[in-house]
């Protein structure tokens, strides 16, 4: 069935370090993004990024869309980066009636100072 | 300006009771949406409007109702509320097509309390 599937489900990192966030989806897309959820729940759009690489300050992102895949790289990482952080895409053809945004289960990031 | 404004914010009520949530939206979109966020941090669509008419209906029990008097305003209405609907609800926007350049923008969100 269509899926969206997000790893690691969990990151603690300290302060300044770097890493890697995955998407993998089953199926063409024709919009993805990446959201970072802060602690205050607040739903914060990072990224539109259906293909392609994408930087905004500390943060990039690449969609490979031929392979399915998009990563999310948050470089120098503060404490502030904490949250969830969803991806979520709009699947090509019969399946994106409605422009139906379906989200993966998130990965959450925890920032230690 | 805030893009896409949700009120309450916060929403404690007992069992049983009837309860709406509004969004507007000023971003010049056409289509809006109801989400839902479960405990667990899932997000799950359930209703979109698209210039006023219902596109997306997923399997949500009949006690919600959508109401879109026009394509910028979204609301949700809850009758006999349970306490398996505490949640956060979440209103976004979009332009419908291929994709707008920004993607959807959602609201605040409402945190639903039923006690």
């Amino acid at each position: 069935g269509i899926q969206v599937e997000q790893s690691p489900p969990d990151l603690i990192l300290q302060e300044g370090a770097n890493s890697t966030l995955r998407c993998n989806f089953s199926d063409s897309v024709n919009n993805l993004q990446w959201f970072h959820q802060n602690p205050w729940g607040q739903l914060i759009n990072l990224f539109y990024i259906p293909s392609g690489t994408k930087q905004n300050g500390r943060l990039s992102a690449t969609t490979v869309a031929t392979e399915r895949y998009s990563l999310l790289y948050i470089s120098s990482s503060q404490t502030t980066d904490s949250g969830v952080y969803f991806c979520a895409v709009v699947f090509w053809g019969v399946k994106a009636a409605g422009n139906k945004l379906t989200f993966g289960g998130g990965t959450r990031v925890l920032v230690k100072p | 300006d805030t893009a896409v404004s949700q009120t309450p914010k916060y929403l404690v009520t007992q069992m049983g009771n009837d309860k709406s949530i509004k969004c507007e939206q000023n971003l010049g979109h056409d289509t809006m949406y109801w989400y839902k966020q479960d405990s667990k941090k899932f997000l799950k669509i359930m209703f979109s409007y698209n210039n006023k008419e219902l596109i997306i209906n997923e399997t949500v029990p009949n006690r919600f109702s959508p109401k879109s008097p026009d394509k910028a305003h979204l609301n949700l209405h809850i009758n006999s509320l349970e306490l398996g609907d505490s949640a956060v609800y979440f209103c976004a926007s979009s332009q419908r097509g291929v994709g707008s350049t920004y993607g959807y923008t959602f609201g605040s969100g409402t945190r639903l309390t039923v006690v």
